[in-house]
């Protein structure tokens, strides 16, 4: 079965660190860019960042909003990505999705929440 | 990166045509053919509807197309089914290996 499975969210104070992780399964998750997305309560999609393949090199982008505070990076031999987020601000709070990069996003997984608050 | 501008909500009845569109500018919607849709369900992740402005993924409808002139792309619901009820998303490439998608539309089946 094709899917992804996102974990590590919880409760965080502003100011701190956490690192979700994505397991791919069902597809050949090396030839696959990875984004995640996030989306607070009751708002709309936010594009987050994500990551080329290996033979891009690995290649990272990130939205203006978070660039310099989140790093995305992957492990083929696990089948995972990860969300590396720190100096997380109360503004983070959301639920946040891996998508894999195909033909558009065509692969999502049920989303893993974070919630920065004191 | 600014979100792209899609209306609050559209409503329609059963078996009539909705049309919901997606305005950004010539540095995203404009500037590539590559703008997707995606249908959320209360709860649920995102789907793909369209993606490249106008293809369907295999499983998909023929009753959802897209279509792009400018700096607008537009997802088109035809025969309007109960089911279709949801919000609705557009994507878009922005650039330098970024996104950006839409503000929402909740589609409301009348």
């Amino acid at each position: 079965e094709v899917q992804l499975v996102e974990s590590g969210g919880g409760l965080v104070q502003p100011g701190g660190s956490l690192k979700l992780s994505c397991a791919a399964s069902g597809f050949t998750f090396s030839d696959s860019a990875m984004h995640w997305v996030r989306q607070a309560s009751g708002k709309g999609l936010e594009w987050v960042g994500r990551i080329r393949t290996n033979t891009k090199n690995y290649a990272t982008a990130y939205a203006a909003s978070v660039k310099g505070r989140f790093t995305i990076s992957r492990d083929d031999s696990k089948n995972t990505a990860y969300l590396q987020m720190n100096s997380l601000k109360t503004e983070d709070t959301a639920l946040y999705y891996c998508t894999k990069a195909g033909d558009g996003f065509d692969i999502w997984g049920q989303g893993t929440m974070v919630t920065v608050s004191s | 990166q600014s979100a792209l501008t899609q209306p609050r909500s559209v409503s329609g009845s059963p078996g009539q045509s909705v049309t919901i569109s997606c305005t950004g500018t010539s540095s995203d919607v404009g500037g590539y053919n590559y703008v997707s849709w995606y249908q959320q369900h209360p709860g649920k992740a995102p789907k793909l509807m369209i993606y490249d402005v106008t293809k369907r993924p295999s499983g998909v409808p023929d009753r959802f197309s897209g279509s792009k002139s400018g700096n607008t792309a537009s997802l088109i619901i035809s025969g309007l089914q109960a089911d279709d009820e949801a919000d609705y998303y557009c994507c878009s490439y922005a650039g330098s290996y970024t996104s950006v998608f839409g503000t929402g539309t909740k589609v409301t089946v009348l």
